[in-house]
């Protein structure tokens, strides 16, 4: 089955402690792209990539890292997370950057940070 | 930069009656215009797109949307809503041959029996 899968689904941690969110798909897809989606915001890109090795800031990049070191995964990584960090997550990938392809959407990762 | 507007936080119809859902967008060019739609505790699912073409597009689950370049709008329809249409929906536009989605707040739709 063609999908995207994040790890974990819940993470509650607390300010400070490195973490990572992981994201993978098995659909061969070039583009990959970090979402978090805060209410009555909609959703605000953080970080994509392009292809392998190619990754580039998205609207609010602050706080976050990412790595594409192979074409199927992912990760964001954030290295000291803060409460304003708290939010739900979405990984997403697409078979193409040139923005006329549909992307495909992980189930979510809901952050707390206390 | 692009921009999207959804000017219904909410959207209450009944059972068999027809759904809209408003989106407006701005953005330099002809643009790339999404719907996604999100159920409780899921990801966002593609419903339709325009790229080019018949300004009237018809996607997943009986859904369509009309793109009005003069009007700058995107809007959804459906003409017989369900109850399972109850979700979050969102409007999302890509300039041309550009990456970058930007999507809009949101508009919680609640179809009641």
């Amino acid at each position: 089955e063609a999908q995207v899968t994040q790890n974990p689904r819940y993470l509650i941690t607390v300010t400070g402690k490195k973490l990572t969110v992981t994201c993978s798909q098995n659909m061969n897809h070039e583009y990959m792209s970090w979402y978090r989606q805060d209410p009555g915001l909609g959703l605000r890109q953080i970080y994509y990539s392009m292809n392998v090795e190619v990754t580039d800031k998205g609207d609010v990049p602050e706080g976050y890292k990412v790595s594409r070191k192979e074409k199927r995964n992912f990760p964001l990584i954030l290295e000291s997370p803060s409460p304003n960090q708290t939010s739900l997550y979405f990984c997403a990938s697409s078979s193409s950057g040139s923005g006329a392809y549909e992307q495909y959407f992980g189930p979510g990762t809901r952050l707390t940070v206390t | 930069a692009q921009s999207v507007a959804q000017p219904e936080d909410q959207v209450n119809v009944a059972e068999g009656n027809p759904l809209t859902v408003k989106c407006t967008y701005s953005v330099s060019g002809n643009p790339y215009l999404f719907w996604y739609v999100q159920y409780p505790n899921r990801g966002l699912q593609f419903l339709l797109k325009y790229i080019t073409g018949d300004n009237l597009v018809k996607g997943s689950y009986g859904f369509e949307a009309e793109f009005n370049k003069s009007q700058t709008s995107f809007h959804l329809k459906k003409p017989s809503a369900l109850v399972s249409d109850s979700a979050l929906y969102f409007c999302a536009v890509s300039p041309p041959n550009d990456y970058k989605l930007s999507f809009g707040a949101g508009t919680t739709v609640t179809v009641r029996a």
